[in-house]
């Protein structure tokens, strides 16, 4: 089955740090560029980040400001997003999703991993 | 960046009912060198991940029904659900993907009347 499985989220405290990951089944990762989407309760869709499909060129939301990275391991399936410095308004369901094209429009996401920052 | 807005934010339509959302880009989105539109088009049903319907502004994705479909160029994008079924009740997001850092409209939740 063609799918994306998130994990890694839960409950941080500001100023923490976690990894997510992204583990692929069903087609050929390494081909794809990849994204990681967010989605606070409520709210809309937020793009997050984007890496190529090799893993050497990679682009973060201005946002961010230098505190999230995208990074990849095709020998294992898996896409990375690493949080640092959180704060509460990073609260949100984290989604990866691939894109077909690389293009920038997502054809296939996860079910997400929920992120919640609070003390 | 490049803002994306939506109109309605919400809409009732009655089932069989025709259904349409429009989207609105704070910039244009046609890339002349190949005269596509990076547009795509999302629905999201309740605790489900975003689900794409249309990219390139008109191309039904694989699977998707035939009662959906995009229109528009440039800034001004249309989705048209022909004939509402039940199973079409979701918030529905607009995205352009013509910039490296793409951007989603608001949305459009779409209930039954």
């Amino acid at each position: 089955e063609v799918q994306l499985v998130e994990s890694g989220g839960g409950l941080v405290q500001p100023g923490g740090s976690l990894r997510l990951s992204c583990t692929a089944s069903g087609f050929s990762f390494s081909r794809y560029w990849m994204h990681w989407v967010r989605q606070a309760p409520g709210k809309g869709p937020v793009w997050v980040a984007r890496i190529n499909s090799d893993g050497t060129g990679t682009m973060h939301a201005d946002s961010e400001m230098g505190r999230f990275d995208i990074s990849r391991d095709n020998a294992k399936n898996t896409l990375y997003l690493q949080l640092n410095s959180l704060r509460a308004e990073d609260t949100a369901v984290y989604y990866c999703a691939r894109d077909p094209l690389a293009a920038g429009y997502f054809d296939l996401w996860g079910q997400g991993t929920l992120v919640t920052v609070s003390s | 960046d490049i803002v994306m807005t939506q109109s309605p934010d919400s809409l009732a339509v009655s089932l069989g009912e025709r259904a349409t959302i429009n989207c609105k880009s704070s910039q244009s989105v046609l890339y002349s060198s190949n005269n596509k539109n990076y547009l795509a088009w999302y629905q999201q049903r309740p605790g489900q991940p975003p689900k794409v319907l249309i990219y390139w502004a008109s191309t039904r994705e694989s699977g998707v029904p035939d009662r959906f479909s995009g229109s528009g160029s440039a800034t001004d994008f249309t989705l048209t659900i022909s004939s509402l079924q039940a199973e079409d009740v979701a918030v529905y997001y607009c995205q352009q993907y013509y910039n490296t850092r793409p951007s989603f409209g608001p949305g459009t939740k779409v209930e039954i009347k």
